[in-house]
C-alpha cells in the first residue's frame, strides 16, 4: 500500500525568507502524481502544485518549486519570498494511475508559520 | 456552479442520531471524493465514486457510514447511529476524470456529536 510521510508537524520562516517543507512516500508504482496541498484557516484546500512523476523536471509555480527525487521517493517543497499569506497547513499527496489506486493519500501535514 | 459545496457547514448532533452529509461536485465533474479530517490531523480516505463504475469503498471505517452517487451528481455521506469519535470535518472534493490528477475541494462539514 502507498503511504506519505510528512516529518516535520511545524515550521517557522521569516517573511521573505525561504522555507523547505520535507516529504517521502512509498509505492511499487512506476507511474503516479504527486501534489502539495495547502490548507488556510478557511479550511478549504488549494492545490499549490503538481508533479508527475514519468517528467523529471522539477515542477514549479511562481515562488513555489519543487525537488522531486523519485529515486529516493522524496517530494519537498520550496517557498521562495515567503509571505504572510503562505501561513498554512500543507499537505503532501499521492495518487498512483493504475485501477486501485485512484485515491490520494495525504501525508498529516505541516503547519507553516510566518513571521513577520 | 463555480466550486464544490458541501452542506451542512456545521452539524452538531447527539450520540446515537443518523447525520447526512450532502456534497454538490463541480459541473461536469465525473470523479468525487469523501475524505475524513480530525482536528489537527490528515486527510483520511473513506470513498470515491467514478461517474458509473463500482465505488471505491475501501476507507469506509465501519457499517455505520454510507454514501452514494447519483450519477455524476450530487453525492451524500450518511453515518448512522453517530459516535463521539465520528467528530470530524468530511471534506468532499472532485475532478475532472481519473486521469487528471488535481482535486477540487469544497469547504468541508464540521460534524460535532455530543
Amino acid at each position: 500500500a502507498q503511504t506519505v510521510t510528512q516529518s516535520q508537524p511545524e515550521m517557522s520562516v521569516q517573511e521573505a525568507e525561504t522555507v523547505t517543507l520535507s516529504c517521502t512516500y512509498d509505492t511499487s508504482e512506476s507511474d503516479y502524481y504527486l501534489f502539495w496541498y495547502k490548507q488556510p484557516p478557511s479550511r478549504q484546500m488549494i492545490l499549490v502544485i503538481r508533479q508527475e512523476a514519468y517528467k523529471q523536471q522539477n515542477a514549479t509555480e511562481n515562488r513555489f518549486s519543487v525537488n522531486f527525487q523519485k529515486a529516493a521517493k522524496s517530494f519537498s517543497l520550496k517557498i521562495s519570498d515567503s509571505q504572510l499569506g503562505d501561513a498554512a497547513m500543507y499537505f503532501c499527496a499521492y495518487r498512483g494511475t493504475t485501477s486501485g489506486t485512484y485515491k490520494y493519500i495525504f501525508g498529516t501535514g505541516t503547519r507553516l508559520k510566518v513571521l513577520a | 456552479g463555480a466550486g464544490v459545496s458541501q452542506s451542512p457547514s456545521n452539524k452538531v448532533t447527539e450520540k446515537g442520531k443518523d447525520v447526512e452529509l450532502r456534497c454538490d461536485p463541480i459541473s461536469g465533474h465525473t470523479a468525487l471524493y469523501w475524505y475524513r479530517q480530525r482536528l489537527g490531523q490528515g486527510l483520511e480516505f473513506l470513498i470515491y465514486f467514478q461517474g458509473n463504475s463500482a465505488p471505491d469503498k475501501s476507507g469506509l471505517p465501519s457499517d455505520r457510514f454510507s454514501a452514494e452517487r447519483t450519477g455524476e451528481s450530487v453525492s451524500t455521506l450518511t453515518i448512522q447511529r453517530t459516535q463521539q469519535e465520528d467528530s470530524a470535518v468530511y471534506l468532499c472534493a472532485s475532478s475532472w476524470s481519473q486521469d487528471t490528477g488535481e482535486l477540487f475541494f469544497g469547504e468541508g462539514s464540521r460534524l460535532t456529536v455530543l
